[in-house]
């Protein structure tokens, strides 16, 4: 089976630019969770998903982060207008909700931002 | 103060000794426990997971869930140069939904 695939890989962005990161669940996961992991703050959870509909978002840093889950093999996280502080890896991850709460991450999207 | 407890380390073992990782944490509705193992610019993968409290061991690896001292430990026996790795715990008081992760501790096994 194909894990959690994340687009781009790598990106380097100038300061208030648009930045939209791409994240495919594994096929038959209903939860989806996007991530961001920085050495001073460790892995933060940012929003999540269950059947396509934000949960929680409580973690998104400000209004210029915003996450859609159009459908249920697809997912994006925009930042907008992207700041060099968003510099971080942002892993976007999967889980099948009657798994007890095992999650599976994607290789990460390392976004910088000059 | 966090919600859950990692020692960042570094900690450097030689090969073939046991490595001992714990975490603390303060919320007692936690009672599902992972480890999980991030190598270098990877996105970390589940290693452990342990409902409620006691032992599990998987080859090489115990993990231990103390729920009345509210902390967890994970052993690696025999530890390889391949082991070296951050390792983080993550844990949660529901089947489903968001984890709550240490900060990890940066294994290094040196041959």
């Amino acid at each position: 089976d194909a894990g959690v695939i994340q687009s781009p890989r790598h990106e380097v962005t100038e300061m208030g630019q648009e930045v939209t990161l791409r994240c495919k669940p594994i096929s038959g996961h209903n939860s989806l969770f996007w991530y961001r992991q920085t050495m001073m703050r460790g892995l933060e959870l940012l929003i999540y998903f269950n059947n396509n509909v934000p949960i929680d978002d409580s973690g998104m840093p400000e209004d210029r982060f915003s996450a859609k889950m159009p459908n249920a093999s697809f997912s994006t996280l925009k930042i907008q207008p992207s700041e060099p502080r968003d510099s971080a890896v942002y892993f976007c991850a999967s889980s099948q909700e009657r798994s007890g709460n095992t999650i599976y991450f994607g290789e990460g999207s390392w976004l910088t931002v000059v | 103060q966090k919600e859950v407890e990692q020692d960042p380390g570094p900690l450097s073992v030689p090969e073939g000794a046991i490595v001992s990782l714990n975490c603390t944490y303060s919320n007692s509705a936690f009672q599902y426990f992972m480890w999980y193992r991030q190598y270098s610019r990877k996105g970390p993968e589940l290693l452990m997971y342990t409902y409620s409290s006691g032992n599990k061991e998987d080859g090489r690896f115990t993990a231990q869930v103390d729920k009345s001292s509210k902390y967890i430990s994970l052993f690696i026996r025999d530890s390889q140069p391949s082991d070296s790795a951050t390792y983080l715990c993550a844990m949660s008081a529901y089947s489903w939904g968001k984890l709550q992760f240490g900060a990890g501790t940066q294994v290094v096994v040196t041959p």
